[in-house]
């Protein structure tokens, strides 16, 4: 079955540390892949995605992920992390011609000063 | 407005009662779903809808759940019977296009609780 695994339920961080949130996926073929952050009572919000192509991509608020076919993962990254970084953070795919996101569990992120 | 819309925000319902939770998508957003995010989960995919046609409810819980979108754009989900197992929060995303590479635009989503 298809599925996406965050392994990572809680991380904390100080400020200004680096940060990597994993994810790996299970699919058939290599899926579309996003990043989703969720703020406490707020809605999901895209940070990223990868279609095909460069394997580093780039996001919004400084966030960076790479892809690597031969770990099924596509790992999230920022250099250095800030206060307003605490929340919680969802890795997404989307297989090729079906419109179904299927999300992972989420790892929820504090940063500590 | 420039989001997805979704009310109410907050939804308590008595074990048994029937609920409805409204989205109103992004205007000129061809593609709509619903994802329920229980406590401490991620959301899970419930239904999908492009225009007004229901392509996908592969992920309804059970027959008291009921969807629809009648003329393209504002979409209701409709629970009859609430349980306690229905508490979560409901999200309403919608996306420009048909595609796989339209990003998702959620809403803030409506919390139902039942007691």
């Amino acid at each position: 079955a298809q599925s996406v695994t965050q392994p990572d339920i809680h991380i904390t961080v100080s400020e200004g540390a680096s940060l990597e949130l994993r994810c790996n996926y299970s699919y058939g073929a290599t899926p579309y892949l996003f990043w989703y952050v969720q703020s406490p009572g707020q809605g999901l919000q895209l940070l990223l995605k990868y279609f095909s192509g460069d394997t580093l991509v780039q996001g919004i608020k400084g966030f960076e992920a790479e892809f690597k076919r031969s770990q099924s993962s596509f790992n999230l990254r920022k250099p250095s992390v800030h206060w307003s970084d605490a929340a919680e953070y969802f890795c997404a795919a989307r297989s090729g011609g079906y419109q179904k996101v299927t999300f992972g569990t989420g790892t929820k992120l504090q940063v500590i000063p | 407005g420039a989001g997805v819309s979704q009310s109410p925000r907050y939804k308590v319902a008595k074990r048994g009662q029937d609920v409805a939770l409204r989205c109103d998508p992004i205007s000129g957003h061809v593609s709509l779903f619903w994802y329920q995010q229980a406590l401490g989960q991620g959301p899970e995919f419930l239904t999908y809808f492009q225009n007004e046609a229901q392509l996908d409810k592969s992920g309804l819980p059970s027959d008291r759940f009921f969807a629809e979108r009648p003329e393209g754009s504002v979409s209701t989900l409709k629970i009859q019977r609430t349980q306690q197992e229905d508490s979560a929060v409901y999200l309403c995303a919608s996306s420009l296009v048909g595609t796989k590479e339209s990003p998702l635009h959620f809403g803030n989503g409506t919390r139902l609780t039942v007691t």
